[in-house]
């Protein structure tokens, strides 16, 4: 089954302990991306890739990292939390860049909650 | 700047009738608009786009309207079903130097009564 897999799907954690939320994708896309999204403010990109060991800042970038070594995954390290990047976020990925038209396959998300 | 706005957070509308979400953008390279739904405890899916150089893309009970000249775009769902009660959200595209991105409204939640 084509699918985005993302983990942890929860997590509680406290102010600076470094986080690893990992994310799959089986469908061979060159795309992937990060978003989160919070109340009132919808969708906001954190960073995405291109393809392997391309990577660009989104929108939001500023408390995160990531990496992309192999075509499949996409992980989103966060080296302090802090209680600002409290959110659900999406892992998300296309076949190109944007997709055929942008047509994006998202995770089924990772809420997180830094205290 | 929020290139593309939702400016209806909620909606509300009897089953059967039609549904009408609104999306208005201001960024006039945009190539591409689409649309995606997202349920509760779940990643948003792709529901239906548009291309720029269109004005209407329909897809079943789902019909995509663009006017470029008012820079708006709405999705219009007919019949509307309970099953339909979810987020949507409004996006577009832009190319840049070849790395493209989306750029998401707000949302808006459709609630379908029965």
């Amino acid at each position: 089954e084509a699918q985005v897999t993302q983990n942890p799907r929860y997590l509680i954690t406290v102010t600076g302990k470094k986080l690893t939320v990992t994310c799959s994708q089986n469908m061979n896309h060159e795309y992937m991306s990060w978003y989160r999204q919070d109340p009132g403010l919808g969708l906001r990109q954190i960073y995405y890739s291109m393809n392997v060991e391309v990577t660009d800042k989104g929108d939001v970038p500023e408390g995160y990292k990531v990496s992309r070594k192999e075509k499949r995954n996409f992980p989103l390290i966060l080296e302090s939390p802090s209680p600002n990047q409290t959110s659900l976020y999406f892992c998300a990925s296309s076949l190109y860049a944007g997709g055929s038209a942008g047509e994006l396959f998202f995770g089924e998300g990772s809420r997180l909650t830094v205290l | 700047d929020q290139q593309v706005k939702q400016n209806s957070p909620s909606l509300s509308v009897q089953e059967g009738r039609i549904s009408i979400l609104n999306c208005d953008y201001t960024n006039s390279m945009f190539d591409y608009f689409l649309w995606y739904k997202k349920y509760p405890a779940e990643g948003p899916t792709f529901l239906i786009s548009i291309s720029s150089i269109k004005d209407k893309n329909e897809d079943g009970r789902f019909t995509v309207f663009l006017n470029k000249s008012a820079k708006h775009l709405s999705l219009h769902i007919v019949p509307s079903q309970p099953g339909d009660s979810a987020v949507y959200f409004c996006a577009a595209r832009h190319p840049q130097g070849g790395s493209e991105k989306l750029v998401f409204g707000k949302g808006t939640k459709l609630t379908v009564n029965p």
